[in-house]
């Protein structure tokens, strides 16, 4: 059990840039969800995926936000057309059941 | 709609102090309730896991109480160290069937002077 792991750690992208993360749970997990954390904040929910499907999408995730966990393993977690406002800590997590919470080291995205 | 405060929102305490961060939560009806430590730019790492049936955890130098009721926990940190120095973070569970999303307060950044 390596832990939930992001990647990458770190991206910086040009305005208008499409972006894809990705996150890789602790495998006998069966959810898996997606925050968002902006500075000085506590992380917002975006989506979660139980399995491979997606119950249920934050009002934050607008269109151009787009994630899929196919097979129930991996995630992936794209932005399109790119906005300043995106730029964030971008944090995963899974869970087994209702149990508690693991999270991944994070994606820093920058937009410029 | 849950709202968690966290109060106060830095605390600066000489090494060696116990020490109390608290969480407050508006709407009692929680599955569970998770502190969290994150240090800067970095991703969090769960400490206590707090069931709503129960009234305390406890892990090492680390004890975090929860009453219900009154919307109230708090997590103890006993004889601190200058590794303690991080943002602490609560959150909730809510307890409702299907309803998965976590609430999290802003975070407490605590740091321990040597």
């Amino acid at each position: 059990d390596t832990g939930v792991s992001q990647d990458p750690r770190h991206k910086i992208t040009k305005r208008g840039q499409n972006v894809t993360f990705r996150c890789d749970p602790i495998s006998e997990h069966n959810r898996l969800y997606w925050y968002r954390q902006t500075l000085g904040q506590g992380p917002e929910f975006l989506t979660y995926f139980q399995n491979e499907a997606q119950l249920e999408k934050s009002r934050l995730l607008s269109d151009r936000f787009s994630a899929e966990r196919p097979k129930g393993s991996f995630s992936t977690l794209e932005i399109q057309r790119t906005e300043q406002g995106d730029s964030a800590m971008y944090l995963c997590a899974s869970s087994l059941d209702f149990y508690g919470y693991t999270f991944g080291s994070g994606t820093r995205l920058t937009v410029v | 709609k849950q709202e968690v405060t966290q109060i106060p929102a830095a605390l600066s305490v000489p090494e060696g102090e116990n020490l109390v961060l608290n969480c407050s939560f508006t709407d009692s009806a929680i599955y569970n309730l998770q502190w969290f430590r994150q240090d800067p730019g970095k991703g969090l790492t769960s400490l206590l896991l707090i069931q709503s049936s129960q009234r305390e955890q406890t892990s090492g130098r680390l004890n975090a109480s929860l009453d219900k009721s009154s919307g109230r926990s708090t997590l103890y940190i006993a004889a601190s160290q200058p590794g303690d120095s991080a943002t602490y973070l609560c959150a909730v569970r809510p307890s409702n069937f299907g309803n998965e999303k976590l609430t999290f307060g802003t975070g407490t950044r605590l740091t321990i002077i040597p």
